[in-house]
């Protein structure tokens, strides 16, 4: 089944204590990206990357770093959460092809104390 | 910057009934916009795209419309279901930059 993965889907931690957020898929896409959902704000594309060791930064890249080291493996690295992080993580992937239509994977809510 | 406006309000519709939803945005026209199905906790669903020189497209039950002058697009179910309850979101792209804008979405009840 064609899909997109994140582990873990809940997380709660501290302010400080480096975590990442992996995100994964089985469709071979070269497009892959980060999104965070906060109420009255919408989805705020995080960084993105256009193929293996191709990264860049969307519109709130503040506070995260992403790699992209192999094509199906795109994880979200939060170096020292702050509060303001507490957030809805959602990875997508698209083709190079029909790169209009994002796959999205299940979500990660996110609780920094 | 570019901004999306969907009506924070939930449409509240009966079964059987079009259902009518507006993004409407501001600034540069976008190559193509984008309609999405969210769920609660669940991550969006692509439903369906436009682009800046189509008028309409549809899809089964779904409408979707593109008037560049009016800086809209209206997004139609027709013959709502229950089933089709979500919060529907539209988003656009300027050509080449990879950076989508999403608009916050609009509930949609479908009450039988």
């Amino acid at each position: 089944e064609a899909q997109v993965t994140q582990n873990p889907r809940y997380l709660i931690t501290v302010t400080g204590k480096k975590l990442t957020v992996t995100c994964s898929q089985n469709m071979n896409h070269e497009y892959m990206s980060w999104y965070r959902q906060d109420p009255g704000l919408g989805l705020r594309q995080i960084y993105y990357s256009m193929n293996v060791e191709v990264t860049d930064k969307g519109d709130v890249p503040e506070g995260y770093k992403v790699s992209r080291k192999e094509k199906r493996n795109f994880p979200l690295i939060l170096e020292s959460p702050s509060p303001n992080q507490t957030s809805l993580y959602f990875c997508a992937s698209s083709s190079a092809q029909g790169m209009e239509t994002q796959y999205f994977g299940p979500g990660t809510r996110l609780l920094v104390l | 910057s570019q901004k999306i406006e969907q009506n924070s309000e939930a449409l509240n519709i009966q079964e059987g009934k079009t259902a009518t939803l507006t993004c409407n945005y501001t600034n540069y026209s976008p190559a193509y916009l984008q309609w999405y199905r969210q769920d609660p906790g669940r991550g969006p669903v692509f439903l369906l795209l436009i682009r800046e020189n189509e008028k309409e497209k549809r899809k089964e039950r779904l409408k979707v419309t593109f008037d560049t002058t009016l800086k809209q697009s209206l997004f139609h179910i027709t013959a709502s279901q229950p089933a089709d309850s979500a919060t529907y979101l539209c988003a656009l792209e300027r050509g080449g930059s990879y950076i989508p804008t999403f608009g916050r979405g609009t509930s949609l009840i479908v009450h039988p």
